[in-house]
């Protein structure tokens, strides 16, 4: 079945304590992008990668880093979390026929 | 920038009612994409659009790609309890990268049984 996991689903930590937040695919897609979703702002691109040891910023890139060492992987890295990063995270990988994102099942952090 | 305007922001209704909700932008669209997300997951894409004027159904839903490439419809007929959850509208951004989407903000559905 064709998916992208995340890993956790739910995290809760402190400020400033390094997390990484999974997502791997099986699907062989290129691009890969990471958003997060909070209430009145939708869904808001953080990151994306067009493949492997390419990445690049998206709109609300501050405070994450991402790597994309092979194809199915794509984590996203918080160096020193702060409470504005409380959200809700979603992997997603694009399938180029349809022009759609396949999107994986959310990773809600809170960081106290 | 682009932006994505979805209308109602929400919408409460009857089982067995029939749904319609839109999507509009300042520029044109070479595909529209309409996601539904149920609560606790991610969004699923539901139905894609590559033509001006294009109608698509995929069950009880019907999508409309936009004679003027600038706006979207999606319908839903004899709603269910399960049709409950948000539902997006989406884009490519032509100010980004090749490949990176806008969404518009959704439309929340609730559903009374």
């Amino acid at each position: 079945e064709a998916q992208v996991t995340q890993n956790p689903r739910y995290l809760i930590t402190v400020t400033g304590k390094k997390l990484t937040v999974t997502c791997s695919q099986n699907m062989n897609h290129e691009y890969m992008s990471w958003y997060r979703q909070d209430p009145g702002l939708g869904l808001r691109q953080i990151y994306y990668s067009m493949n492997v040891e390419v990445t690049d910023k998206g709109d609300v890139p501050e405070g994450y880093k991402v790597s994309r060492k092979e194809k199915r992987n794509f984590p996203l890295i918080l160096e020193s979390p702060s409470p504005n990063q409380t959200s809700l995270y979603f992997c997603a990988t694009l399938n180029r026929e349809s022009g759609g994102y396949t999107f994986g099942s959310g990773t809600r952090l809170t960081v106290v | 920038g682009q932006q994505l305007n979805q209308s109602p922001q929400s919408m409460f209704i009857q089982e067995g009612e029939d749904v319609s909700m839109n999507c509009t932008s300042s520029s044109i669209f070479n595909t529209w994409l309409w996601y539904k997300q149920d609560p606790g997951e991610g969004p699923v894409l539901l139905i894609a659009l590559y033509k001006a004027g294009e109608l698509t159904s995929n069950g009880r839903l019907t999508a409309q790609f936009g004679i003027t490439r600038k706006d979207s419809f999606l319908n839903i007929s004899a709603s269910i309890p399960s049709d409950v959850g948000i539902y997006f509208c989406a884009g490519p951004n032509y100010g980004g990268s090749q490949g990176n989407l806008i969404f518009g903000k959704g439309t929340k559905l609730s559903v009374k049984p």
